[in-house]
């Protein structure tokens, strides 16, 4: 399988815990995005990285939220601290320099915060 | 006032029927516009560009009303597969994240 995949696809924790999650994108695709979507709702613009470098974050970012992306291949975005708030689908994507809007989504992580 | 808006319906039409539903965008400067479908707990797919002239993909055409700063999709012939969410998609020029709307639910019934 070439698309973009995630890890975990599950992730329930409590309140106060880190979490950290994985996104693999596409090999050939240098710019990645994370979004998180709540139910009833689209997907949100978290952060955006092309190759290593991240370029763009949201303000939804708190900075009890980190992600990285070393070499420019795999991200991780890690938690701290989470809140009830912080449950959602958190999707990974990404999109090659020639087709930079045409994004690939991975399947998500879905976090529960208990 | 949201960025990109659609309405969530849900559609529910019987299989071989024709729908069409439209999203507003609020910012003029808006540059690209997709359209994505997304099936139940599962990832957002692009579904088709949406360019100036309008276009067509198969039994789906989008089209762009810059003036009026809407979109809008039309299925024709649905199929019990189209049943999913549409999420309605807008790019503002030099930037590369994706603002969605929420989306509209069709449901296609035999």
């Amino acid at each position: 399988d070439t698309g973009v995949s995630q890890d975990p696809r599950h992730k329930i924790t409590k309140r106060g815990q880190n979490v950290t999650f994985r996104c693999d994108p596409i090999s050939e695709h240098n710019r990645l995005y994370w979004y998180r979507q709540t139910l009833g709702q689209g997907p949100e613009f978290l952060t955006y990285f092309q190759n290593e470098a991240q370029l763009e974050k949201s303000r939804l970012l708190s900075d009890r939220f980190s992600a990285e992306r070393p070499k420019g291949s795999f991200s991780t975005l890690e938690i701290q601290r989470t809140e009830q708030g912080d449950s959602a689908m958190y999707l990974c994507a990404s999109s090659n320099r020639d087709r930079v809007l045409e994004q690939y989504f991975g399947p998500g992580t879905r976090l529960t915060v208990t | 006032r949201k960025e990109v808006e659609q309405d969530p319906g849900p559609f529910n039409v019987p299989e071989g029927a024709t729908v069409a539903f439209n999203c507003t965008y609020s910012n003029s400067a808006s540059q690209s516009f997709f359209w994505y479908r997304q099936d139940c707990r599962k990832e957002p797919k692009l579904l088709m560009s949406v360019y100036s002239s309008g276009n067509e993909d198969g039994r789906f055409t989008a089209q762009l009303n810059r003036a009026s700063q809407y979109i809008s999709l039309l299925i024709r012939d649905s199929k019990l597969s189209d049943s999913a969410t549409y999420l309605c998609v807008v790019n503002m020029r030099n930037d590369y994240k994706l603002s969605f709307g929420a989306g509209t639910t069709v449901t296609v019934r035999a």
